[in-house]
């Protein structure tokens, strides 16, 4: 049964501590996603990867955050330093593109984060 | 900008009643829409994908519907059950893009 998995599930932190969210895609997926869901917001596409390139992260504040892939097994979702206005549930979610366009997405079970 | 909205925000029904979600977005030009259902503190479940060129997709008790004119889509559940209650999103991705943008979501409650 392939699916999505995130560690930590849940962190919580001091601010101004780094925090690092792993997430492993499913194999033989090519695009990877971070998204983070608050009760205010909603669910925000932070950033997105297709073959390990950063396609966008716009979303993503570019001053504390960072994202990458070091290779088609791992990605990584990076705040340095932390806030509390950091704290909220942070998704990744796999899919597949090919030349015939994106299929569907499959989200992990999220990472909780609290920054005190 | 493209914004989803869904309605209603809550719903609460007995079991063994037919319901429609409501989703509707305001850009037109869209590649596909996808349904989720999310239970409380767990991740998305994806239930059903609808490219731009089908007008609906079925699986099991569940219709997925999309008017791409009218900007519209409509998730259909049949003979809901206590085990349906979640909370319900849509979400559409921008032709030529892989951006899914969400709806802030339904949260259903099937009562026995």
């Amino acid at each position: 049964d392939a699916r999505v998995t995130q560690t930590p599930r849940d962190k919580v932190t001091e601010m101004g501590q780094e925090v690092t969210m792993r997430c492993q895609p499913i194999l033989g997926h090519n695009t990877v996603f971070w998204y983070r869901q608050t009760m205010m917001q909603g669910l925000e596409l932070l950033a997105y990867f297709r073959n390990r390139a950063p396609l966008d992260d716009s979303g993503m504040p570019k001053d504390r955050f960072s994202a990458e892939m070091p290779d088609a097994t791992l990605a990584t979702l990076k705040i340095q330093p932390s806030e509390p206005r950091d704290s909220a549930v942070y998704f990744c979610a796999s899919g597949s593109y090919s030349g015939r366009g994106y299929n569907e997405q499959f989200f992990g079970p999220g990472t909780r984060l609290t920054v005190l | 900008k493209q914004e989803v909205t869904q309605i209603p925000a809550a719903l609460s029904v007995p079991e063994g009643e037919n319901l429609v979600l409501n989703c509707s977005f305001t850009d037109s030009a869209i590649y596909n829409l996808q349904w989720f259902r999310q239970d409380p503190g767990k991740g998305l479940t994806s239930l059903l994908l609808i490219q731009s060129s089908q007008r609906e997709q079925t699986s099991g008790r569940l219709n997925a519907s999309l008017d791409k004119s009218s900007g519209r889509s409509t998730l259909y559940i049949a003979a809901s059950q206590p085990g349906d209650s979640a909370t319900y999103l849509c979400a559409v991705r921008a032709g030529g893009y892989n951006k899914l943008i969400f709806g802030a979501g339904t949260r259903l409650a099937v009562h026995p």
